[in-house]
């Protein structure tokens, strides 16, 4: 089975731009959930999404949003960005609820 | 709000011994999920064991076994015959049992260096 893909790898943006990121989770995994990874932060939960609804969120600002289609291919957006939205934007998908993530290999976002 | 804590920001051993990477957590959740991720200088994160919360018998996956102790909120993870390919960043990871609050609480990470 496919690992969990995200595309682009790299993104190179500046501040103000506005960015969309793009993950596939595992064929059969409906619940695809989203976090950042900064060397200060380290990992931080953005959100969640199964079976289309964003089931849960985490603590960032409305700049932040995303949202999961029919297939589970899952889109999340990062409007205005800033210096301090430079991270690895890492995406995880499962079969369920409550089960075991498995991850992308993450798209790394540096804004200018 | 659920928090993890790994004291052990930097740990190093020799290929071939054992290691034990602790973490510790908070929660006043009685079922929930404890798993142990690796993130290489790849930076792919590598799914390496899980923990039910209401088994009591230790998870093990080959060289990686795990000591839960849910009384003490501990659970370790022991790597035996270390080798080079385990140099990583080594996360210990919380999850909920579902519900909607479900989503993964990390900690900061224990970068593990196996030297030759």
């Amino acid at each position: 089975k496919a690992g969990v893909t995200q595309t682009p790898r790299y993104l190179i943006k500046t501040r103000g731009q506005q960015v969309t990121l793009s993950c596939s989770p595992i064929s059969g995994h409906r619940s695809v959930s989203w976090y950042q990874q900064t060397p200060g932060q380290g990992l931080q939960f953005l959100f969640e999404y199964f079976s289309e609804t964003q089931r849960n969120k985490g603590n960032f600002p409305g700049r932040f949003s995303g949202r999961q289609f029919s297939n589970s291919r899952s889109e999340m957006n990062v409007s205005t960005l800033e210096l301090g939205d430079s991270a690895l934007y890492l995406c995880a998908s499962s079969l369920a609820r409550g089960s075991e993530q498995y991850f992308g290999p993450g798209t790394r976002l540096t804004v200018t | 709000a659920q928090t993890v804590t790994q004291s052990q920001p930097e740990m190093s051993v020799q290929e071939a011994e054992t290691v034990t990477l602790s973490c510790t957590y908070d929660t006043s959740e009685n079922n929930y999920y404890l798993f142990w991720y690796k993130q290489p200088p790849s930076r792919q994160m590598i799914l390496v064991i899980r923990q039910e919360a209401y088994k009591q018998q230790n998870a093990t996956e080959n060289r990686f076994s795990v000591n839960f102790q849910k009384a003490a909120k501990s659970f370790s993870l022991k790597i035996s015959d270390s080798q080079l390919g385990d140099t990583a960043m080594y996360f210990c990871a919380f999850g909920g049992s579902g519900g909607s609050n479900y989503k993964l609480t990390f900690g900061k990470g224990t970068l593990l260096t196996v030297n030759p």
